[in-house]
């Protein structure tokens, strides 16, 4: 268990909808990162967060947004959801904004059907 | 533009033998690097890491080496054990003394199989 919570497990929807997927990091950790695992490919970074405030961005697209809260929890927002965007969704956490290892959550499957 | 690369999707090797995963990378301004295994419905772990200054790290049956002339690295495993059947994916960062974030650029993984 790496102390890095998301819910939910699974979520199941329709294009055109929109969803919101919860992390939790570690107690302590103040960076959040979020990453998309679509079918056979690697991790690809999406959007850093320290403290609440928003540190890099990946290839994450117009449709999706994120933030972290005062508690530090974060959220990403996926709109006008596509066929293309179903893909396991991890959250990653760390103690600093600066590279060290990240600890991940055990990832949130979306499907769009 | 795959800037880390893993190009072997899969390796087999027997139990007790030495599994070596490879990964290669593009981007000259990468210099810390990670490992981290995956078990099925589970998140990334880490595993090991390696600072571009220097060429080898080593944790118990695990020790990776970095030739950063190649712009390679690898990961020995020995003696593989059947639990270390994952998949394994290689990472790259660039420091923070560039003032950039520490986002990781991962490659795509390669599937370890450990047999009896």
């Amino acid at each position: 268990d790496s102390g890095v919570t998301q819910t939910p497990k699974h979520l199941i929807t329709a294009t055109g909808q929109r969803v919101t997927l919860r992390c939790s990091p570690r107690s302590g950790d103040l960076s959040v990162y979020w990453y998309q695992q679509s079918l056979d490919q690697g991790l690809q970074f999406l959007i850093q967060y320290y403290n609440g405030e928003e540190r890099a961005k990946g290839n994450i697209l117009e449709r999706f947004s994120a933030q972290q809260f005062p508690d530090l929890h974060s959220e990403l927002n996926l709109s006008s959801l596509e066929l293309g965007d179903s893909a396991l969704y991890f959250c990653a956490s760390s103690e600093t904004g600066f590279p060290d290892t990240q600890y991940f959550g055990p990832g949130t499957r979306l499907t769009v059907l | 533009d795959q800037q880390v690369k893993q190009n072997s999707p899969s390796l087999r090797v027997q139990e007790g033998r030495i599994s070596i995963l490879n990964c290669d990378y593009t981007n000259s301004m990468f210099d810390y690097f990670l490992w981290y295994k995956k078990y099925p419905a589970e998140g990334p772990t880490f595993l090991i890491s390696i600072s571009s200054i220097k060429d080898k790290n080593e944790d118990g049956r695990f020790t990776v080496f970095l030739n950063k002339s190649a712009k390679h690295l690898s990961l020995h495993i020995v003696p593989s054990q059947p639990g270390d059947s994952a998949v394994y994916f290689c990472a790259a960062s660039v420091g923070p003394r560039t003032g950039t974030a520490s986002k990781l650029t991962f490659g795509t993984g390669t599937r370890l199989q450990v047999t009896l």
